[in-house]
C-alpha cells in the first residue's frame, strides 16, 4: 500500500491567493482527517470526516477555511483566501478503526 | 484524553534499547495508551497502542504497569533511524479521534 498521498508537497503563494490541497486515503479506511502544524501550537486537528462524512469542523480556524470529501478515495481542504498566519505544514489522515495513519504532509508558505 | 507526561529528550546508543516512560496517572479504564514518533521534517507514525495487556509488535514494545498509571515504549535495537519525537497519548480510540499530541520526548539515537 502506497500510505497516504498528499498534494502538493510544498505550496508557496501570495497573500490572498487561493490554495487548495489534496488527500488520498488508505483505500479501506473510513476516518480522514486534517491537521496542521506549527511551532507556535503544535499539531492541531482542523476537521474529521467518517464514511465522507463531516463529523467535527470544529478546528476549522475560521470560514476562510473549507474541507470535502466527495468520496472515500480523496478529499481536499481549500484556504480563501490565503493570509500568512496560515502557513504552517497540513497533514492529512486516514484510520481503519483506532490508529491513524499520516501522510508527508503540505507545508505551505504564505507570502 | 488523560494528561501525559514525558521526558523533554533522551538519548540512547545505537544498537541498544531504548526506553521511553511516560506517565498517565488520570487514565480511564477505556482508554489505551497510544505511541506515535515523528522524524524530523515528516508526518507522524503509528508505533503501538495497548490497553491493559503488554504488546509487541514489528517496531516497538510497549510495557504497561499493571495499574495502568505508566507505560513504557521499548525500542529493542534502536538504529540512528529512530531518532525522532515519540509522543505517548491516552484516547479511547474509534469515536474519540481527537488526538492530542503534546510536546512528546526527543529522543537521539547517537553512534
Amino acid at each position: 500500500d502506497a500510505g497516504v498521498i498528499q498534494s502538493p508537497r510544498h505550496e508557496v503563494t501570495e497573500m490572498g491567493q487561493e490554495v487548495t490541497l489534496r488527500c488520498k486515503p488508505i483505500s479501506g479506511h473510513n476516518s480522514l482527517f486534517w491537521y496542521r502544524q506549527t511551532m507556535m501550537r503544535g499539531l492541531e486537528l482542523l476537521i474529521y470526516f467518517n464514511n465522507n462524512v463531516p463529523i467535527d469542523d470544529s478546528g476549522m480556524p475560521e470560514d476562510r477555511f473549507s474541507a470535502k470529501m466527495p468520496n472515500a478515495s480523496f478529499s481536499t481542504l481549500k484556504i480563501q483566501p490565503s493570509e500568512p498566519r496560515d502557513s504552517a505544514v497540513y497533514f492529512c489522515a486516514s484510520s481503519p478503526a483506532y490508529e491513524q495513519y499520516f501522510g508527508p504532509g503540505t507545508r505551505l508558505t504564505v507570502t | 484524553d488523560a494528561k501525559t507526561t514525558q521526558p523533554t529528550s533522551m538519548d540512547c546508543a545505537e544498537g541498544r534499547a531504548a526506553n521511553l516512560p511516560c506517565n498517565h496517572s488520570t487514565i480511564s479504564g477505556n482508554e489505551y495508551v497510544y505511541w506515535y514518533r515523528q522524524i524530523h521534517s515528516q508526518g507522524p507514525q503509528y508505533i503501538i497502542h495497548g490497553l491493559k495487556n503488554n504488546e509487541t509488535n514489528e517496531m516497538a514494545s510497549l510495557i504497561i504497569t499493571e495499574d495502568r498509571k505508566s507505560s513504557t515504549l521499548i525500542l529493542p535495537h534502536a538504529t540512528l533511524r529512530d531518532t525522532a519525537v515519540y509522543y505517548c497519548i491516552a484516547n479511547s480510540g474509534g469515536s474519540n479521534y481527537k488526538l492530542t499530541f503534546g510536546k512528546g520526548t526527543l529522543l537521539t539515537v547517537n553512534p
